[in-house]
């Protein structure tokens, strides 16, 4: 299957950092998805990106469909504890029968 | 709207048993997947259905493993004669019909195979 590569694995930060965090794919997505999971939960839809070179806000959360359409790119600004978990990268290439792929997640630690 | 339910949330089961799980999808989501994730790794694809069709399946779904949605609503995923490998949390979601896009997750069922 596809190989979606997240970066960094793990973060630890202070609260009120700037945190940045990305995808990248060996194929061209038309659709990226990031989540956020919490342990022992399922994923929580943050963003929803269709169209390369997107730029897309939720509050504090901002992400980027990469003008290649192999990446992917998402930002937090001021975090705050609660920003704490695992951060999930997901695209769609129409060419592999339009299923999503996951990335291996980024850990957030942050550091009261 | 009560988002995504799952049943049971945990399962223990000795191997060689078959166990059967419950997706309870968005009234209005038409779309429903299922996904496999294992620890340290993000969701991986299982299968899926637009109303009661089953439209796409993963190679990873072997012939133990079996989803039905007999009426377009909620699904079940089967699994028999469980074995040690099958350990995993299992994800239900559904979206809309338009796209594959904005996948709303259940909050899985963990299974643990003894």
């Amino acid at each position: 299957g596809q190989q979606l590569n997240q970066s960094p694995q793990s973060m630890f930060i202070q609260e009120g950092e700037d945190v940045s965090m990305n995808c990248t794919s060996s194929s061209i997505f038309n659709t990226w998805l990031w989540y956020k999971q919490d342990p022992g939960e399922g994923p929580v839809l943050l963003i929803a990106l269709y169209k390369a070179g997107e730029l897309t806000s939720n509050g504090r959360l901002t992400a980027q469909f990469g003008i290649t359409r192999k990446d992917s790119f998402l930002n937090i600004s001021a975090s705050i504890p609660s920003d704490v978990g695992i951060y999930f990268c997901a695209g769609q290439a129409s060419n592999t029968g339009n299923q999503f792929y996951f990335g291996t997640g980024t850990s957030l630690t942050v550091i009261p | 709207d009560t988002g995504v339910s799952q049943d049971p949330r945990h399962k223990i089961t000795k191997r060689g048993q078959n166990v059967t799980f419950r997706c309870d999808p968005i009234s209005e989501h038409n779309r429903l997947y299922w996904y496999r994730q294992t620890l340290g790794q993000g969701p991986e694809f299982l299968t899926y259905f637009q109303n009661e069709a089953q439209l796409e399946k993963s190679r990873l779904l072997s012939d133990r493993f079996s989803a039905e949605r007999p009426k377009g609503s909620f699904s079940t995923l089967e699994i028999q004669r469980t074995e040690q490998g099958d350990s995993a949390m299992y994800l239900c979601a559904s979206s809309f019909r338009e796209g594959w896009g904005e996948q709303y997750f259940g909050p899985g069922t963990r299974l643990t195979v003894t």
